[in-house]
């Protein structure tokens, strides 16, 4: 079975900072993706970044990039030079076999002015 | 690309009505994912289809939830007889990618 574990349940940041948001997981599959998503306070689900498990670099995408370090099971989440807008709550999720995404309980992030 | 859409963006009935949420997937996606998420459980996958056909239904809950899928622009989730315990926000998500929609935030009364 496949599992998401998000052991941050809250995050509080100051502006301008860099943020790191956890996320391992578990799947006795070889081919997998890992997603990470935002959801503010506004409720809709926005995709942020992809890696899959053959990637061999790391995904970044503006400022966002995936710390995949795939021996240890961990997809962490790197927001680099924090902004206001980025608080939010952000979740974790896997794809692997099935097309369908296991999501893990997620992280409210706080960015403090 | 109008990107996911969803209607209704809130809806709120009575325990015992039916209710139909609808999708309208980004053309040329061919799968398609409904999720259901509230605070107790989080995000759950219900059902998905890929090429218009259900794949994996094995999270809807219970017989009072079935979903369709007509064509390639187009799926619904009902709920019939409608309960309190099914008030959440449901969403619909396309492409391998999994864009999703906006949500229906469902309350039943």
């Amino acid at each position: 079975a496949q599992k998401i574990t998000q052991t941050q349940p809250g995050m509080f940041v100051q502006e301008k900072e860099a943020v790191t948001l956890d996320c391992t997981y578990d799947t006795s599959d070889q081919s997998y993706g890992l997603f990470w998503y935002k959801q503010p306070s506004s409720g809709e689900m926005i995709f942020l970044i992809y890696q899959g498990s053959y990637d061999e670099q790391n995904a970044t995408e503006g400022r966002y990039s995936l710390n995949f370090q795939k021996a240890r099971k961990s997809a962490n989440l790197v927001i680099s030079a924090s902004q206001l807008g980025d608080s939010a709550m952000y979740f974790c999720a896997m794809r692997a076999g099935a097309q369908k995404l296991v999501f893990g309980q997620g992280t409210r992030l706080t960015i403090n002015p | 690309d109008a990107g996911v859409i969803q209607s209704p963006r809130h809806e709120v009935t009575e325990m015992g009505q039916e209710v139909t949420l609808r999708c309208k997937p980004i053309s040329g996606h061919n799968s398609l994912f409904w999720y259901r998420q509230t605070m107790m459980r989080g995000l759950e996958l219900l059902i998905y289809f890929n090429n218009n056909v259900p794949i994996d239904d094995s999270g809807m809950p219970e017989d009072r939830f079935s979903a369709k899928m007509p064509n390639a622009s187009f799926s619904t989730l009902k709920i019939q007889p409608s309960e309190p315990r099914d008030s959440a926000v449901y969403f619909c998500a396309s492409g391998i990618e999994q864009f999703f929609g906006p949500g229906t935030r469902l309350t039943v009364l």
